[in-house]
């Protein structure tokens, strides 16, 4: 089945810095990427997603890029603030999976003012 | 408002319990999964299901069981036969091809 690391563990930035968070994926069939922000105690949300037929994504202060060849993607926060402070998960999932996500083990993002 | 809803927040069970999570979704989503998380690691699948009375095992569902009597509901029981239960647990729906949708989560302790 797929399997999904994510780096690093743990990411502590200075506000206004960037962060960059790295996941890799096994299952050259996947094809779709989204990026989950989990708050304390919350349900985790999603922030941004890329599909296999683009290589980058934009929305703000947030981008993913994505390199199928590597089987790699990467969350990039610009600009950060002490409320991007949160658990950031990345996931791969396929059509053809009933929509079964596999996640990373998650980044806890510090954001220090 | 359209959403996901998961209960109780908290929840405490003896040892040898058996105890039910709540999980309800008005999106009109077809899919619906019950997922594990422990602390510093990832969202491991319990359960989940694609249609009205049909569920499928995910990776860790020794010890739990679920029904999806209606297309809005998707209750998970954890049964006395999980060995540790204490987890924070999480409710998500999907419609199709999209992103899952979670719900706030129930923490369950065994005392």
């Amino acid at each position: 089945g797929e399997n999904v690391e994510q780096h690093p563990s743990t990411l502590s930035v200075q506000e206004g810095d960037s962060a960059v968070i790295k996941c890799t994926y096994s299952d050259s069939a996947s094809n779709y990427f989204p990026w989950y922000k989990q708050e304390l105690g919350k349900g985790p949300q999603l922030i941004i997603d890329i599909r296999s037929n683009v290589g980058e994504k934009k929305d703000q202060r947030i981008a993913v890029t994505l390199n199928k060849t590597a089987k790699h993607f990467s969350l990039h926060i610009t600009e950060t603030q002490p409320e991007d402070s949160a658990v950031y998960f990345c996931a791969a999932s396929k059509g053809t999976n009933a929509g079964k996500s596999t996640f990373g083990d998650g980044t806890t993002l510090t954001v220090k003012p | 408002d359209g959403g996901i809803t998961q209960s109780p927040k908290y929840l405490f069970r003896k040892e040898g319990q058996n105890v039910t999570l709540s999980c309800e979704q008005n999106l009109n989503h077809d899919a619906m999964y019950w997922y594990r998380q422990d602390p510093g690691q990832g969202l491991r699948l319990i359960y989940y299901s694609q249609i009205v009375n049909d569920f499928q095992k995910g990776d860790i569902a020794e010890g739990y069981s679920v029904s999806r009597e209606k297309k809005e509901s998707f209750p998970l029981t954890v049964t006395s036969a999980q060995k540790n239960p204490t987890a924070f647990y999480l409710c998500a729906s999907r419609k199709g091809y999209t992103e899952a949708f979670f719900g706030q989560g129930t923490r369950l302790t065994v005392v």
